[in-house]
């Protein structure tokens, strides 16, 4: 299977700063890969799609970017809705995989 | 408006069996692949399993061993998941997954608990 390893694990952060997560896969997937936004008690909620594409409805200041084995989420000034886990997900094979989760923290 | 609702969670020993439903509606159920992730308590994201619309392609997590079964009914826009010889670590709200890459086609339903436990 392909690994997903994501850094930081937790990530500490004030409203208005510019936050960023790495995401990086053990074997390219070329772009195919999504993020998520989870908050406590609630299902996930698919932020970016193909690396950098933006889902329906999603605040603009939320970018991805990479390809190949590296990945980057950035939040570009953090409003309090944005206190959640986030998660990375190959799905350039069929067996789809996650990764570990960032949980970004109110400093 | 897109609804998927598991129901069968629940208490289970060890070594026991457990079978996970989910109902689809507001979509063509029949049209689109459809998957099962589980989340520990406190815990990260684990998928588990998914199926292709017309049940001729079916891949699970390495880590599964063959114990775990899923499969859909088209007919009655359901997926399922059969979870034999359960463990400890098998603990966790699964939930079932439209997991569409592409915009506003991508749904989760609430999730279901399952707990194994003696």
């Amino acid at each position: 299977d392909i690994q997903m390893t994501q850094s930081p694990s937790t990530l500490s952060a004030s409203v208005g700063d510019r936050v960023t997560i790495t995401c990086r896969a053990s074997q390219s997937i070329i772009r195919w890969l999504a993020w998520y936004q989870q908050k406590p008690g609630k299902a996930p909620k698919l932020l970016i799609y193909k690396a950098s594409s933006l889902e329906s409805g999603v605040p603009s200041r939320f970018s991805g970017s990479g390809s190949g084995t590296e990945f980057t989420l950035t939040i570009s000034s953090l409003q309090p809705d944005d206190f959640a886990t986030y998660y990375c997900q190959q799905y350039n094979s069929y067996v789809y995989t996650f990764g570990q989760g960032t949980k970004l923290e109110m400093k | 408006e897109v609804h998927l609702v598991e129901s069968g969670g629940g208490l289970v020993k060890p070594g026991g069996s457990l079978r996970l439903s989910c109902a689809g509606s507001g979509f063509t159920f029949s049209s689109y692949i459809m998957h099962w992730v589980r989340q520990a308590p406190g815990k990260g994201l684990e998928w588990v399993s998914s199926i292709s619309s017309s049940s001729t392609s079916i891949y699970y997590a390495d880590s599964l061993k063959g114990r775990f079964t899923i499969s859909r009914d088209n007919a009655n826009s359901s997926l399922c998941l059969q979870m034999n010889s359960l463990r400890a670590e098998d603990t966790a709200v699964y939930f079932c997954a439209r997991l569409a890459a592409a915009p506003g086609l991508n749904y989760w339903g609430q999730g279901t608990l399952v707990t194994v436990s003696s």
